[in-house]
């Protein structure tokens, strides 16, 4: 069974720092690209910012560019984004999700709170 | 970046409904277009890829249809489960992006 399971969600300040994790089980981590996804408070779903299956390329929605860095660690099974110069905009559930003809597989998602 | 318009944002509906809902792209996009289902508190769910394939474990009812820029997700029969909220996304180009999303509501 496929799984994905966020963590490293917290309350930051604004302009501090947080690191997720997403750990993946269930198949073979490394051949998939891998994304995440958010969703603040009561909106819709955005797109943050995806990698490569073996993390040769990345990709980051303009709204994070800059700030965000995705990574993976294919010998752990692990995805991770590191953001930066947190914002109260970036207050989110962040998912991780498997593509797949789109998303899959998704996480539980954990939740980012952005204040002071 | 490709623009994804979803219609209606919301409506109301009653169980045995047939509803249809229509997403369009600011670009063609082939057919690389999602559908997904999201209830309160949950991860959204994927129900249909590449416009008009089922995903597995998807009831029939739910069927997606469209090509290029104009796509639609209809459900035949509205069962209780269904009342949630739907969102089409493309994965045709980077950044990959989702409509705004439809709510479906109980009449």
């Amino acid at each position: 069974e496929v799984q994905l399971v966020e963590s490293g969600g917290g309350l930051v300040q604004p302009g501090g720092s947080l690191r997720l994790s997403c750990a993946a089980s269930g198949f073979t981590f490394s051949s998939y690209a891998m994304h995440w996804v958010r969703q603040a408070p009561g909106k819709g779903l955005e797109y943050v910012s995806a990698i490569s299956s073996n993390g040769g390329s990345t990709y980051y929605a303009d709204s994070v560019k800059g700030r965000f860095t995705i990574s993976r660690d294919n010998s752990k099974n692990t995805l991770y984004l590191q953001m930066g110069s947190l914002r109260a905009e970036d207050m989110a559930v962040y998912y991780c999700a498997r593509e797949l003809s789109g998303y899959d597989s998704w996480g539980q998602g954990t939740l980012v709170t952005v204040s002071s | 970046a490709i623009r994804m318009t979803q219609s209606p944002s919301s409506f109301s509906a009653s169980t045995g409904d047939r509803v249809t809902i229509t997403c369009r792209a600011s670009q063609g996009i082939s057919s690389y277009l999602a559908w997904y289902q999201q209830k309160p508190g949950k991860a959204p769910k994927l129900l249909i890829y590449a416009a008009s394939t089922l995903q597995s474990g998807v009831p029939s009812r739910f069927s997606g249809s469209g090509s290029g820029t104009d796509f639609t997700l209809t459900i035949s029969c509205l069962q209780s489960e269904d009342f949630a909220t739907y969102y089409c996304q493309q994965y045709y180009s980077y950044p990959y992006s989702f409509g705004q999303g439809t709510k479906l509501e109980i009449k």
